[in-house]
């Protein structure tokens, strides 16, 4: 099955810092992935739209400028936390539908998500 | 906009059958999804209903009533590792992303 991949798993960084997410959809090209937070015991919460080659849509109350999205090809979308600070610590995953087929399930893939600890 | 409402909790018993309910409102309805989540890693896939009825996929069987705005998810032969939360998400014509509840954690006890 269709497969997405994220890096880091892990990561921890200290304040004022940036950090670098990548998302790749492994075996399908994806002309849109979608940026989800998910806070501890919380649900997921879309943060925004990744659409390759023109600009991300971002969810109301999500600042784009702190969450850079960039979706420069077919099978990777990046998110840069910039200047982190500790309430950016969360669970970021990343999730991605093929352009063509199982559009009679619809499913949309997700990455194994990518926990940020800041300090 | 979109609200999606499911329990927060449930406990059931190692070999009996669950049902976790959703119920939704949204505009341009597209589809209904379900997804199980254990603790520290990213949601896994377990069904999609678009149409009334119910799906079934061995132990796990999904219903909708579109007219109702309802879901609901049956877990049967409940197993240790069944423990999780249950994402219940809806996705309307407008959007492709998932619009995600808040999640249900379901505790199988022995």
């Amino acid at each position: 099955g269709a497969v997405v991949s994220q890096h880091p798993s892990w990561v921890i960084c200290k304040s004022g810092t940036s950090v670098k997410i990548e998302c790749r959809s492994l075996d399908f090209q994806a002309t849109t992935m979608f940026w989800y937070r998910q806070f501890p015991k919380q649900s997921l919460m879309l943060m925004a739209t990744s659409n390759e080659g023109s600009k991300a849509t971002y969810e109301q109350g999500v600042e784009k400028d702190k969450f850079l999205i960039n979706h420069a090809s077919l099978t990777l979308s990046t998110l840069t936390v910039t200047s982190a600070h500790p309430e950016d610590s969360s669970f970021y995953i990343c999730s991605a539908r093929e352009i063509a087929g199982r559009a009679l399930t619809g499913e949309l893939f997700f990455g194994e998500g990518s926990r940020l600890t800041v300090l | 906009g979109q609200n999606i409402d499911q329990p927060t909790e449930m406990t059931a018993t190692e070999g009996a059958i669950v049902q976790i309910n959703c119920t939704y409102q949204t505009s341009g309805f597209n589809g209904l999804f379900w997804y199980q989540q254990h603790a520290g890693e990213a949601p896994t896939f377990l069904s999609y209903n678009v149409l009334d009825g119910l799906e079934e996929k061995g132990r796990f069987s999904s219903f909708l009533s579109r007219s109702k705005g309802y879901s609901y998810l049956l877990l049967k032969e409940l197993q240790m590792k069944d423990s999780a939360s249950y994402l219940c998400a809806v996705t309307d014509t407008g959007r492709r992303a998932l619009t995600f509840g808040s999640g249900t954690r379901l505790q199988v006890q022995p």
